[in-house]
């Protein structure tokens, strides 16, 4: 089944305390991206990657990283996690068409975050 | 910063009623994409429109696009309960880094059965 997969589902953690939420994707895509949802903001874009070793930031990228060393993965860092980063994760992925640049995206289920 | 905004925020009608929510942004775009959310869980792609359409069509779906007015609208004919969800409409910017993509705050749709 084609899909994208996101661990920890749900995660309660502590300030300072360095965590990674895991990406994968088993439809051979090129494109992959990070969004956090927060109420009343919508979906905002963390960090996105063309192809592998290719990352670039989205709007709100400060306290985060990312790294693309395989194509199916794409896992997102917290180096020292903050309680303004609670929120709910979702990783994505499609199908790069190149000049088309559809980017129709297949979302994974969601991690949700609580820094205390 | 978002790029499309929703309008209504919120919306409420009964089984059966067409549901319309609109998009506007604000610089000109490659595509214009609508997506629902259930709540709490991942989004899900519904249709795209090309910034050379002005319609599409898919299922009880239908999108329109104007970009002299820099605006989208989703129509769901014949809703269903199970349409409830939160509607969002994206954009990628004509001219951006390809891969930006910029997410309204999105319609939450109630349809009552």
């Amino acid at each position: 089944e084609a899909q994208v997969t996101q661990n920890p589902r749900y995660l309660i953690t502590v300030t300072g305390k360095k965590l990674t939420v895991t990406c994968s994707q088993n439809m051979n895509h090129e494109y992959m991206s990070w969004y956090r949802q927060d109420p009343g903001l919508g979906l905002r874009q963390i960090y996105y990657s063309m192809n592998v070793e290719v990352t670039d930031k989205g709007d709100v990228p400060e306290g985060y990283k990312v790294s693309r060393k395989e194509k199916r993965n794409f896992p997102l860092i917290l180096e020292s996690p903050s309680p303004n980063q609670t929120s709910l994760y979702f990783c994505a992925s499609s199908l790069e068409r190149g000049g088309d640049s559809s980017y129709e995206q297949y979302f994974g289920p969601g991690t949700r975050l609580t820094v205390t | 910063s978002q790029q499309g905004e929703e309008d209504p925020q919120a919306l409420s009608i009964q089984e059966g009623e067409n549901a319309t929510m609109n998009c506007s942004y604000k610089t000109s775009i490659n595509n214009l994409q609508w997506y629902r959310q259930n709540s709490g869980r991942g989004l899900v792609h519904l249709i795209l429109i090309r910034s050379n359409e002005r319609e599409k069509h898919s299922g009880r779906l239908r999108v329109t696009l104007d970009t002299s007015k820099k605006s989208s609208s989703l129509l769901i004919t014949a809703s269903r309960a199970a349409d409830t969800a939160s509607y969002f409409c994206v954009t990628i910017r004509r001219g951006s880094t390809l891969g930006r993509l910029y997410f309204g705050r999105g319609t939450q749709l109630t349809v009552w059965p």
